[in-house]
């Protein structure tokens, strides 16, 4: 069965210091890969996604991602985190063209002002 | 525009008693999820909709839970009865292209 392993559970930065989130899934086939965000109080919401092409993508607030197939990884990143980032951070796959989102455990980003 | 629609926002209910949740898709999305969110973790699958039909119901545990699609729009969730394990955040989408749009959530709380 398909997986999604988020690495850290927390992450605790100060503002400006750079942000990497590991995140690896277990498939074999064709892949698509996404990024979500739940900012305190709020709805999960897209941050980016990876269909093929460029494995390098970016997304909204700065945030990109990198699909290295071979580690079977998309990990997110952003070079300077600002207070208003902290949010929990999902990483999701679909795969063999359905549109099942399966989800990781999710990783608590906090940012001290 | 509006978004993914759910109510009520929250409910506590005594073990044993039904509850219903309700979600209204953004307009002309055809695929509905639910989602069951528990502390600590990630969104599971529990039923996913392509119009009205249910196409992936395998983790819907069928004994309690039901749900249903009347005319592809709006979509309901039953627990009935509710187990104190049922406390999560239950979570409606919906999706149009590559992209689910998920509304705010359900918290269920069983005492």
């Amino acid at each position: 069965a398909q997986s999604v392993s988020q690495h850290n559970h927390h992450v605790i930065l100060s503002e400006a210091a750079s942000l990497e989130l590991g995140c690896n899934y277990s498939y074999g086939g064709t892949v698509n890969l996404f990024w979500y965000v739940q900012y305190p109080g709020q709805h999960l919401q897209l941050l980016l996604k990876y269909f093929s092409g460029d494995p390098l993508v970016k997304g909204i607030k700065g945030f990109e991602a990198e699909f290295i197939k071979s580690k079977f990884s998309f990990n997110l990143r952003k070079p300077s985190v600002q207070w208003s980032d902290t949010a929990e951070y999902f990483c999701a796959v679909t795969a063999g063209g359905t549109y099942k989102y399966i989800f990781g455990t999710g990783t608590r980003l906090k940012v001290l002002a | 525009e509006a978004g993914v629609v759910q109510s009520p926002r929250y409910k506590i209910i005594e073990k044993k008693q039904p509850v219903a949740f309700w979600c209204n898709p953004i307009s002309g999305h055809n695929t509905l999820y639910w989602y069951r969110q528990n502390l600590g973790q990630g969104p599971e699958l529990l039923i996913r909709y392509e119009n009205e039909e249910a196409v992936d119901d395998s983790q819907l545990p069928k004994d309690r839970f039901s749900a249903e699609r009347l005319k592809g729009v709006d979509s309901t969730l039953k627990i009935q009865p509710a187990e104190l394990g049922d406390s999560a955040v239950y979570l409606c989408a919906s999706r149009a292209s590559y992209e689910a749009f998920f509304g705010q959530g359900t918290r269920l709380t069983v005492v």
